[in-house]
């Protein structure tokens, strides 16, 4: 079975600085999908950027990019430009190409935007 | 648009009553999924269905029972509360089977 790891509970930066959230993932197969979904105080689920397995080049959304190591099986999360509204909880999610509908969750990160 | 809509937000049961939690989806949406999030754990999923009339079962089914009578319509329904059951639920849906949009969440204590 697929698993995540997020190793990192908590984080604090400084607003306006870059910060980097860690994510692994352990999977035997080959075409699947990554996510990074962003939780605020008010409990709803936002989904920050996606990539493609497939995809050599890493996803970006404005501030928001990916480092997609496929060997190493890691997929982690930069915000540069930090702002206080990107305090929240981060979570890393898997998806199997192949199977079901399935999409496993990290533990999560807690973000901490200091003024 | 009102996206993924959950009934009720906030909910407190007696041990061994019996509940049932709504989501309705307006984006015509033939995926959804019912995750619970319980501290340290992130999302897991209880059941999930692929379109009208199916069902499927998730990582943690036990003690819960789903139906999808109506495609925009999901419904979970905890026959006897246990206070493992505590829990914030969150509904989704998708129309892929990616990217799933979630509800806004349920917070359920049971006592």
């Amino acid at each position: 079975a697929q698993t995540v790891t997020q190793s990192q509970p908590e984080m604090s930066v400084q607003e306006a600085e870059t910060v980097t959230l860690s994510c692994t993932y352990d999977t035997s197969e080959s075409d699947y999908y990554l996510f990074w979904y962003k939780q605020p105080p008010s409990r709803q689920m936002i989904l920050v950027i996606r990539q493609e397995a497939y995809k050599q080049q890493n996803a970006t959304e404005n501030r928001f990019s990916v480092n997609f190591q496929k060997a190493a099986k890691s997929f982690s999360l930069k915000i540069s430009d930090s702002q206080l509204g990107d305090a929240a909880m981060y979570f890393c999610a898997y998806r199997s190409e192949n199977y079901g509908q399935n999409f496993v969750f990290g533990p999560g990160t807690r973000l901490s935007v200091l003024p | 648009n009102a996206g993924v809509t959950q009934t009720p937000k906030f909910r407190v049961l007696k041990t061994g009553q019996s509940m049932t939690l709504l989501c309705a989806q307006d984006m015509n949406h033939e995926y959804m999924y019912w995750y619970r999030q319980d501290p340290g754990m992130g999302l897991r999923l209880i059941h999930y269905s692929v379109g009208e009339g199916t069902t499927a079962k998730g990582e943690v089914p036990d003690g819960y029972n789903v139906s999808r009578l109506k495609k925009q319509n999901f419904l979970l329904g905890l026959e006897s509360a246990a206070p493992s059951q505590t829990s914030v639920y969150f509904c989704a849906s998708s129309r892929t089977g990616n990217s799933p949009f979630f509800g806004s969440g349920t917070q359920l204590s049971v006592l």
